[in-house]
């Protein structure tokens, strides 16, 4: 069975950073693409961050870029998304995707989400 | 990278059909033929229900179609029932290598 794990969510002040994790088990964690997907409270999903199986192609939503950086471990089966520079408007409850092709393809088990609160 | 357009609300009797839009561009939805559809019931994490346009995943009911036209593609579910009544959410691959979704539709099923 597909398990992955969110944790590192929290309350965070504007300006400052805070690291996600995804605890991936239950399939090869090196024959897929992950991805982060958020949501405001409310609101819809937005995709914010995917990388491939190798990490050779990353991708970042406009809304991010330049300010949140996603890795990988193949080694420990983990996902981590790097968030700096947090905004009032990156707050959302975050999910952990996995996509289910190596490179391109949609997302076919999500986790629960991992909540961050982005206020002072 | 501005979010697909899908009605805000859709509902139907149970019993009967109905069809979700989600309206892109030639940079996303017209352009591949990588559009996804999710449910996400209140407090739950989304479901894959629809790949590919028009595939479905195993364990997904075949009330669930999908199908593309030009720059829209399009969610049916037939023969609607009370466990229906969800949000959906299409998403789509963009010639910018990134991911967009829909604005989401809340099914009612009346």
């Amino acid at each position: 069975e597909v398990q992955l794990v969110e944790s590192g969510g929290g309350l965070v002040q504007p300006g400052r950073s805070l690291r996600l994790s995804c605890a991936a088990s239950g399939f090869t964690f090196d024959d897929h693409a992950m991805h982060w997907v958020r949501q405001a409270p409310g609101k819809g999903l937005e995709w914010v961050s995917g990388i491939s199986w190798n990490s050779g192609r990353i991708g970042y939503a406009d809304s991010v870029k330049g300010r949140f950086t996603i890795s990988r471990d193949n080694a420990k089966n983990s996902l981590d998304l790097q968030m700096s520079s947090l905004r009032a408007e990156d707050t959302a409850l975050y999910y952990c995707a996995k996509d289910a092709r190596y490179s391109y393809g949609f997302f076919d088990d999500w986790g629960q989400g991992t909540l961050v609160t982005v206020s002072s | 990278q501005s979010a697909l357009t899908q009605p805000a609300s859709v509902s139907g009797s149970p019993g009967q059909s109905i069809t979700i839009s989600c309206t892109g561009t030639s940079s996303d939805v017209g352009g591949y033929d990588y559009v996804s559809w999710y449910q996400q019931h209140p407090g739950k994490a989304p479901k894959l229900m629809i790949y590919d346009v028009s595939k479905r995943p195993s364990g997904v009911s075949n009330r669930f179609s999908g199908s593309k036209s030009g720059n829209t593609a399009s969610l049916t579910i037939s023969g609607l029932q009370a466990e229906d009544e969800a949000d959906y959410y299409c998403s789509s691959y963009t010639s910018g290598s990134t991911w967009v979704f829909g604005g989401g539709t809340k099914l009612t099923v009346l």
